[in-house]
């Protein structure tokens, strides 16, 4: 029932950076509602990294920022470190499913 | 900082019910502040929103799951709960509880539990 689509994976080498994108549509993103990112590592919880678009939680390192546009999101990963291997969702808000928050379809990220 | 702890059975029977239960630590779950959700990780497969419900017991549900869900909470345990009825072997996954910022981002979560309906 994924309505925010994600590349499936993206891949960088050490020390260099990767951007995931959360398309969505004119019910969810492109209505005005606010993106947020998590990153779930191998076998744990998902983890909020940013909220309301672009802001960080405490904790979370400036090496992760997102933006907003139109009806996509992105997720811009610099520096990137082994432990960045993880799996990324992006998450909204749409109003035509009568209340629904949604999830992207997820992006893997590999670090070469 | 709030902390959630699930609890619950982690095999289920095919036609049967599944509940679980998140406990919420240093925190309120009366905060006005929040909304109390969960969500569930099919096998392999990525976040699915089941539901969220306030203190006072209002609810939203994911319109694929509402005729077999229902979310509740307990103020005098500091718990909210989970039921899904009828379950079949779609349901098998991994549930996890989260505190939901208003109408907006989940942080943070429970543990996660992973829970297989049997036939």
């Amino acid at each position: 029932q994924s309505v925010l689509t994600q590349p499936p994976s993206v891949s960088g080498a050490p020390g260099q950076g990767v951007t995931i994108s959360c398309t969505g549509s004119d019910s969810n993103i492109g209505a005005g509602y606010d993106v947020h990112w998590y990153r779930q590592l191998p076998g744990t919880a998902p983890r909020l990294l940013i909220y309301d678009n672009t802001n960080r939680p405490s904790g979370v390192p400036d090496r992760f920022s997102g933006s907003k546009s139109g009806t996509s999101a992105s997720l811009a990963i610099t520096g990137l470190q082994a432990e960045d291997e993880a799996d990324y969702y992006c998450q909204s808000f749409d109003s035509s499913l009568s209340g629904s928050r949604v999830f992207g379809t997820g992006t893997t990220v590999t670090v070469l | 900082q709030s902390q959630l702890q699930q609890s619950g059975p982690g095999l289920v029977r095919a036609s049967e019910t599944l509940s679980l239960t998140c406990t919420v630590s240093a925190g309120s779950i009366t905060s006005r502040s929040y909304h109390w959700a969960w969500i569930r990780q099919l096998p392999g497969k990525g976040l699915e929103w089941i539901g969220s419900v306030y203190y006072s017991g209002s609810a939203y549900y994911n319109p694929s799951l509402k005729r077999r869900v229902t979310l509740s909470v307990d103020t005098s345990k500091n718990q909210f709960s989970l039921k899904l009825r009828s379950v079949t072997a779609a349901d098998t996954a991994i549930y996890f509880c989260a505190r939901e910022t208003g109408v907006t981002w989940f942080d943070p979560w429970g543990q996660g539990t992973l829970v297989s309906v049997s036939s």
